[in-house]
């Protein structure tokens, strides 16, 4: 079975600040790909950066970037100087060649506060 | 461009009657998904269409729930004889492909209350 755990239900970050957002996945396939959606108050929910697990090179968008850890099935996300936009639930979600449904974590809830 | 759009965006249903949700997909996207995200069980896909396959109805939750795509186009969730358990915001996406390489955008969902 494919499945996405996500253990912090709830974060908080200082703006201007650096926060870790943690995510483990199982998966039996090979090739996969792995996202990050945000999704604020107004429930769209938005692409962060993605990865392809077969590139050992972290993905980067701007002030967000992903440790991506394969071996250890780890894909956490880093969003550097916090801005209180970014308050928001973070989904973590992978995709294989079964018609590219995704299949996603329980979110974490994250407040940056003034 | 234009993004998904889904509409109604608010649904209030009493138990036991049908609803139809509708999504418009991006012009020229070929995949369009299905997902629930309720309280108890986080995101959760419900089913897939891409071009003129069959659809992958692997995570509908009961036969109540049926789903079709008109012209590859705009899709219909439709639920019958509500329950309260149904309540959610529907969500649906759309890609380019349908392929597990390519990034689906989502639209503002539907929140479903079923009384």
């Amino acid at each position: 079975a494919q499945t996405v755990t996500q253990s912090q239900p709830e974060m908080s970050v200082q703006e201007a600040e650096t926060v870790t957002l943690s995510c483990t996945y199982d998966t039996s396939e090979n090739n996969y790909y792995l996202f990050w959606y945000k999704q604020p108050p107004s429930r769209q929910m938005i692409l962060v950066i993605r990865q392809e697990a077969y590139k050992q090179q972290n993905a980067t968008e701007n002030r967000f970037s992903v440790n991506f850890q394969k071996a250890a099935k780890s894909f956490s996300l880093k969003i550097s100087d916090s801005q209180l936009g970014d308050t928001a639930m973070y989904f973590c979600a992978f995709s294989f060649n079964q018609g590219g449904k995704l299949i996603f974590g329980q979110g974490t809830e994250l407040s940056v506060k003034p | 461009g234009a993004g998904v759009s889904q509409s109604p965006s608010n649904k209030v249903t009493e138990k036991g009657k049908d609803v139809e949700l509708r999504c418009d997909p991006i012009s020229g996207h070929t995949a369009l998904y299905w997902y629930r995200q309720s309280l108890g069980q986080g995101l959760e896909f419900l089913i897939y269409f891409q071009g003129n396959s069959a659809p992958d109805k692997s995570g509908l939750p009961s036969d109540r729930f049926s789903a079709e795509r008109t012209g590859g186009s705009v899709s219909t969730l439709t639920i019958q004889r509500t329950q309260q358990e149904d309540s959610a915001v529907y969500l649906c996406a759309s890609s380019p492909r349908g392929r597990f390489t390519d990034t689906q955008y989502f639209g503002p969902g539907t929140r479903l209350t079923v009384l």
